[in-house]
């Protein structure tokens, strides 16, 4: 039972263009949300989080959004850089899963300059 | 601040030997959660420790087992390894990995069973 997925193994986008990676989760009680770029042998690196009590996060080039009653978030990278391919994995929590994060298979996001 | 550390990056071993694999979390984090990452699975849980005490644990077998010492350190073990448990295993750590939570992930050690 996956109880979070990426749909789309792979986005691929122009350099400066707006790259939108979309997670699908299906546990209700999932109320915290991470996305995590990773490189192939390394360990993954923390983007953005949001909570559920929020519908937006922005950091800089990211932005998260979060639509509750969907239980769908995406992640928006604008301007899309190079730099930015690697595989995009989201992730879930919730208060008392102690430790456990629920991941999607990840998403592969290659930018052509 | 130093972030996560994880050793050895390496690692080969043969069927039914075992393993330990070492994390270190960033200073003033309490609690260290491990993953296994696999091209078939994906990155799976296997368990979380705080305060030297284990409060989650995933779905594997009991072959694999952990421990946190009082500095937060950790370490998990692998015994009679298999085939199947070639992958990367990363380790995690977070202030409390209570609701909303960061965690933050090492570099992982890449186990290679022969």
């Amino acid at each position: 039972d996956q109880q979070v997925k990426q749909n789309s193994p792979s986005l691929s986008v122009q350099e400066g263009r707006i790259s939108i990676l979309n997670c699908d989760y299906t546990n209700s009680m999932f109320d915290y949300f991470l996305w995590y770029k990773k490189y192939p042998a390394e360990g993954p690196t923390f983007l953005i989080s949001i909570s559920s009590i929020k519908d937006k996060n922005e950091d800089g080039r990211f932005t998260v959004f979060l639509n509750k009653s969907a239980k769908h978030l995406s992640l928006h990278i604008v301007p899309s850089q190079p730099g930015d391919s690697a595989v995009y994995f989201c992730a879930a929590s919730f208060g008392t899963s102690y430790g456990k994060l629920t991941f999607g298979q990840g998403t592969i996001l290659t930018v052509h300059p | 601040k130093a972030g996560v550390t994880q050793t050895p990056r390496y690692l080969i071993k043969t069927r039914g030997q075992q393993v330990t694999l070492s994390c270190s979390p960033i200073s003033g984090h309490r609690s260290v959660s491990w993953y296994q990452q696999t091209p078939g699975q994906g990155l799976q849980f296997l368990f979380e420790y705080f305060s030297e005490t284990q409060r989650n644990k995933g779905n594997f077998p009991g072959r694999f087992s952990g421990r946190q010492f009082s500095n937060s350190r950790s370490e998990m073990n692998v015994s009679t390894l298999e085939l199947g448990d070639s992958a990367l295993y990363l380790c995690a750590s977070s202030r409390i990995a209570g609701g909303g939570d960061t965690q933050y992930f090492g570099p992982g050690t890449r186990l290679t069973v022969l």
